[in-house]
């Protein structure tokens, strides 16, 4: 059974801190990851995507990789109350690039 | 929202009617997919498309058909609708294929009574 595993939160951090958001996943076949964010009520966003070990910066948010953990996690730097939202975390599987599963998400939530 | 649309966005209907949700899109992307979203569930695969007339399942299929004989449009249907088909539908394309993201439309709410 492919899985990819979030804890559910809600995740509360205060704003200007940093939110870290955590997944893991079972398919060691796995090549590319992603992190979409989604509001209440609307679709998911594409915020990043990774797929070599390791760190990827863009703007506030860094993605970083961990194969050989079967780790994938999102910072968000200088969190804002705009923030505040549930994060996806999706692979591929089976060696295919054509197919994502996703996990059940994080809901964040920046205190002002 | 990379140029998809879904409509209806927002459907009731009764246990044992028919109902077809529509996704399209004017980019002309070759694959589309539709996803079905549930508290606790996350977003689950329903059924995809790779090009016009080919399709293939995901991993909640059963109960659902879909149809792509355009290459902007991909229909979904569900044959006899049940109060489990409940649900938040979203459509989505693959983008760049150097990427292999994944981009949505904004979804359609259908309950069935």
């Amino acid at each position: 059974q492919k899985e990819v595993e979030q804890n559910s939160g809600p995740l509360s951090v205060p704003e200007g801190a940093i939110a870290s958001l955590n997944c893991t996943y079972s398919d060691r076949g796995s090549q590319s990851f992603f992190w979409y964010r989604q509001y209440s009520g609307k679709s998911p966003e594409l915020i990043m995507f990774i797929y070599s070990n390791g760190d990827k910066e863009d703007g506030r948010f860094t993605a970083q990789l961990n194969k050989a953990s079967q780790y994938v996690s999102l910072l968000i730097r200088d969190s804002q109350p705009s923030d505040s939202a549930t994060y996806l975390c999706a692979v591929t599987y089976g060696g295919a690039t054509n197919k994502l599963i996703f996990g059940t998400g994080t809901l964040l939530a920046v205190q002002p | 929202d990379a140029g998809i649309t879904q409509s209806p966005r927002h459907k009731v209907t009764e246990t044992g009617t028919p109902v077809t949700l529509r996704c399209h899109q004017t980019e002309n992307h070759r694959y589309m997919y539709w996803y079905r979203q549930d508290p606790g569930h996350g977003l689950r695969l329903i059924h995809y498309s790779y090009g016009v007339k080919d399709t293939d399942k995901g991993e909640v299929s059963d109960g659902y058909s879909v149809s792509r004989s355009k290459t902007e449009d991909f229909l979904l249907t569900l044959e006899s609708a049940t109060s489990s088909q409940t649900s938040v539908y979203f459509c989505a394309i693959r983008g760049d294929y150097s990427t292999d993201t994944q981009y949505f439309g904004p979804g359609t709410r259908l309950t069935v009574l």
